[in-house]
């Protein structure tokens, strides 16, 4: 079936440097993704979303970039501080509002 | 976590009970969803509702049940058919595509 998956399930960086977070996608029909932020005990928090019209949508410090041409998502975290220190996952969509998730990328950031 | 409640925070239940777990929204937001969540992984789908007194199973529906008997609230019970129940709840209410969480309740089955 459809899925959504992440290519690295941890990424480390330094306090400062811009991250990276990357999803592939399998669903060729999807018209709407999202990137979710979970800190530990808490749940889902939307970051970020775009739909498939789109090639980049720009939030604030946080860029989403979708390739549909190889079904590839990413988000890009400009001057990454501690508290973004989570587990991010990108979702996609389609019809009937049914969101599939990807397991997820601990993003850690190191000072 | 905006106008979503979650209640209780942590819960624990003996083998053999069943449990309902609360999502409260204020939100006005028409659909609804339960989720899965288990250490390491994603969130899988338990139940949703597009509209109230409607409700679908989602990709792992056997063991529990939901109503949908007012805008605000979609209660999920844990019966004793759930074999495996300890997980972390997550509840969403979406606007079109966008679904925004409540903050998950914690169940552990002693």
């Amino acid at each position: 079936g459809e899925s959504v998956g992440l290519h690295l399930p941890t990424l480390s960086v330094q306090e400062g440097d811009n991250s990276i977070i990357n999803c592939a996608y399998s669903n060729s029909a999807s018209d709407y993704f999202i990137w979710y932020k979970q800190e530990s005990g808490k749940g889902p928090q939307f970051i970020i979303d775009i739909r498939s019209n789109m090639d980049k949508r720009q939030g604030q410090r946080v860029t989403v970039l979708l390739n549909k041409t190889v079904k590839h998502l990413s988000l890009q975290i400009a001057a990454t501080q501690p508290g973004d220190s989570a587990v991010y996952f990108c979702a996609e969509t389609f019809g009937y509002n049914k969101l599939i998730f990807g397991a997820g990328t601990r993003l850690a950031v190191h000072p | 976590d905006g106008g979503i409640t979650q209640s209780p925070k942590y819960l624990f239940r003996k083998e053999g009970q069943n449990v309902t777990l609360s999502c409260e929204q204020n939100l006005n937001h028409d659909a609804m969803y339960w989720y899965r969540q288990d250490p390491g992984q994603g969130l899988r789908l338990i139940y949703y509702s597009q509209i109230v007194n409607d409700f679908q199973k989602g990709d792992i529906a056997e063991g529990y049940s939901v109503s949908r008997e007012k805008k605000e609230s979609f209660p999920l019970t844990v019966t004793s058919a759930q074999k495996n129940p300890t997980a972390f709840y997550l509840c969403a209410s979406s606007i079109e595509q966008t679904q925004y969480f409540g903050p998950g309740t914690r169940l552990t089955v002693l």
